[in-house]
């Protein structure tokens, strides 16, 4: 079993709806969960962090972590076409300041 | 004001010879990372440095060799390159123990032929 695990779409969604994108995890010490959005050719860029059960929002985004079914998800309000990107889940595994990296799932919105 | 900035952003060279990345970043942060992004995407961490202390070592062929003279700086060194040695390299780097996420460079992307 990978330590974090992704569906690798392409998930293709329609522009202004919302785009839902899952992750599940190993290890259930796990305490610190990262969605990072890759552009292609380009870096990983984070867009959010969460720590504790429940909801987190910024802006069009919200994370959404549940320990006890360890799993994590972002969903992205309102998409739009510059959202069409490879979205990255990060899990702090182990010891010392390691992040364990999905395989990411591409995210298509399209027109 | 590049954050962290990796050279070179290409690196095309044959298979036996000796190549190195250089990684540097102006955060302020105190642990950096080497991690190797392969053609379907995935991410796999290679090292971690933290004040200049190597923290993570993972499966990774002894032909690499990372260094980092000072905490602002981690270099990767790679000897007898091969093929499967093709892939884009990021460097990153993190304040404190407690990842507040890392902030990733550009990458190298290096190709061996």
């Amino acid at each position: 079993q990978k330590e974090v695990e992704q569906n690798s779409g392409p998930l293709s969604v329609p522009e202004g709806a919302i785009a839902s994108l899952n992750c599940t995890y190993s290890d259930r010490g796990s305490q610190s969960f990262f969605w990072y959005r890759q552009y292609s050719g380009k870096s990983p860029e984070l867009i959010m962090s969460i720590y504790s059960n429940g909801d987190k929002e910024d802006g069009r985004f919200t994370a959404q972590l549940n320990k006890a079914s360890q799993y994590v998800s972002l969903l992205i309000r309102d998409s739009q076409p510059s959202d069409s990107a490879t979205y990255l889940c990060a899990v702090k595994t182990g010891g010392g300041n390691k992040l364990t990296f999905g395989t990411g799932t591409q995210l298509k919105v399209e027109l | 004001d590049t954050a962290v900035s990796q050279t070179p952003k290409y690196l095309v060279t044959q298979m036996g010879n000796d190549k190195s990345i250089k990684c540097e970043q102006n955060l302020g942060h105190d642990t950096m990372y080497w991690y190797k992004q392969d053609s379907k995407k995935f991410l796999k961490i290679m090292f971690s440095y933290n004040n200049k202390e190597l923290i993570i070592n993972e499966t990774v062929p002894n032909r690499f060799s990372p260094k980092s003279p000072d905490k602002a700086h981690l270099n990767l060194h790679i000897n007898s390159l091969e093929l499967g040695d093709s892939a884009v390299y990021f460097c990153a780097s993190s304040q404190g123990v407690q990842p507040l996420g890392y902030t990733f460079g550009s990458g190298t992307r290096l190709t061996v032929v």
